[in-house]
């Protein structure tokens, strides 16, 4: 079954902070994608990833792909409080689906 | 410049009842993909549709469950005989051409399906 997994689920982190959330995914694909999600909001777009060694900036956040590892990581800077929402990794599949990992729920204090 | 719209955002049903989901695409795109999403959990795929053709339901419940893509108007998605366990929120997205040109999907707000 194709599966992809995120951790941590829950992070909580103080403003100013750096950290990292991963991204398993369990297929050879060659497309990651990161999405953000408010409550009870849709999903927001934030970053494609095509290729091995792939990396996107944008504002404190940078994503990277190492299709070898099947890893994907995105990496926040000096988080401010309007960063708190859920992100979601998914792995594009055969026929254009989306797999989803389960989400991290990312609360930045202040 | 519309986005992906879904309606209703809320839809209130009785068991046994039936629920009919509404999704048009985002203006210039042909396909559009259906997903669950349970409480505190990802997303689910369900089934992925072009103008008039399934392309993969490999997500979608074997019973009670039916989408369409017509030529004109909407894509539908709908639940015959509701149960508790339906309820969730429903996501459509679209992308103007299967995304391994690098495209992302665009989605909706969603439709909240609860079931009394």
């Amino acid at each position: 079954e194709l599966k992809v997994e995120q951790n941590p689920l829950f992070l909580s982190m103080q403003e100013g902070k750096n950290y990292t959330i991963y991204c398993n995914y369990s297929t050879t694909s060659d497309r990651l994608y990161w999405y953000r999600q408010d409550p009870g909001k849709s999903l927001e777009s934030l970053f494609v990833l095509l290729s091995n060694g792939a990396v996107k900036q944008e504002g404190r956040l940078m994503a990277s792909l190492d299709t070898k590892a099947r890893l994907s990581t995105l990496h926040i800077t000096a988080a401010v409080h309007d960063l708190s929402a859920t992100y979601f990794c998914a792995e594009g599949g055969a026929t254009n689906k989306l797999i989803f990992g389960t989400g991290t729920l990312l609360a930045v204090q202040p | 410049n519309a986005g992906v719209m879904q309606n209703p955002r809320h839809l209130v049903r009785r068991r046994g009842q039936e629920a009919r989901l509404r999704c048009s695409p985002m203006k210039g795109h042909s396909h559009v993909y259906w997903y669950r999403q349970l409480p505190e959990e990802g997303l689910k795929f369900m089934v992925y549709l072009q103008k008039e053709n399934i392309i993969d339901e490999s997500g979608m419940p074997k019973e009670r469950f039916s989408a369409e893509f017509p030529k004109e108007g909407p894509s539908i998605l709908r639940i015959q005989q509701v149960v508790r366990g339906d309820s969730a929120a429903y996501f459509c997205a679209s992308s103007p051409n299967p995304p391994r040109g690098g495209q992302p999907q665009h989605f909706g707000d969603g439709t909240r399906l609860s079931i009394l």
